[in-house]
């Protein structure tokens, strides 16, 4: 299958400072990427979905200007949590798809570990 | 939106049994259901999925059944080994986006 990359894979970081986490494509280009949120033993929750060269679309109750999300090329988004707080803290995955379709399936990153002290 | 349930939450299986694992979801629009693994602190990865024009596929030990009737859908894992024990998660697709199913543990016991 087609690989996704994330880094980091873990970050300990001090409250109020941004983190950025990076998600690329290795070998296919991602019209899409979407960013998840996952607590510990429980689901993946969608926080937003983006497509290169656009704006990305945050599900509800996710704040935009807290978990800024940039799809500046087919291969690379970024996710920055500014003014870090616990609360947080969790397990950001990221996934990618390579087609428009719903068809096209998504690939996961191996995902990065935040925790804000 | 979509609303995706999953059952069991959890699982407990002897080696050798077989294991199912349940989804419904009531957008009648989604029609692509993929299952991922999802292995401590690990990333979920694909293990089997379906398409909406297909009422069954299978891949060795795994299989998964689709009744778009009724809207649910189904993960059948055969001669359960030891390495199958992760979290299971349904999803469905409506084209836009993956709505996940709550996750199933299941634990295959030696």
């Amino acid at each position: 299958g087609a690989v996704v990359s994330q880094h980091p894979s873990r970050v300990i970081c001090k409250s109020g400072t941004s983190v950025k986490i990076e998600c690329r494509s290795l070998d296919f280009q991602a019209t899409t990427m979407f960013w998840y949120r996952q607590f510990p033993k429980q689901s993946l929750m969608l926080m937003a979905t983006s497509n290169e060269g656009s704006k990305a679309t945050y599900e509800q109750g996710v704040e935009k200007d807290k978990f800024l999300i940039n799809h500046a090329s087919l291969t690379l988004s970024t996710l920055t949590v500014t003014s870090a707080h616990p609360e947080d803290s969790s397990f950001y995955i990221c996934s990618a798809r390579a087609g428009l379709g719903s068809t096209d399936t998504q690939y996961f990153g191996p995902g990065t570990r935040l925790t804000v002290l | 939106g979509e609303n995706v349930e999953q059952h069991p939450s959890t699982l407990s299986v002897q080696e050798g049994d077989s294991a199912v694992i349940k989804c419904t979801y009531s957008d009648s629009a989604s029609n692509y259901f993929p299952w991922y693994k999802q292995e401590l602190g690990k990333r979920p990865q694909l293990i089997i999925d379906i398409r909406s024009n297909v009422g069954e596929k299978k891949d060795q030990r795994i299989a998964v059944t689709l009744n778009k009737t009724a809207k649910h859908f189904s993960l059948h894992i055969t001669e359960t080994q030891p390495e199958d024990s992760a979290v299971y998660f349904c999803a469905a697709d409506t084209g836009n986006q993956f709505y996940f199913g709550t996750g199933t543990s299941l634990t295959v016991i030696p």
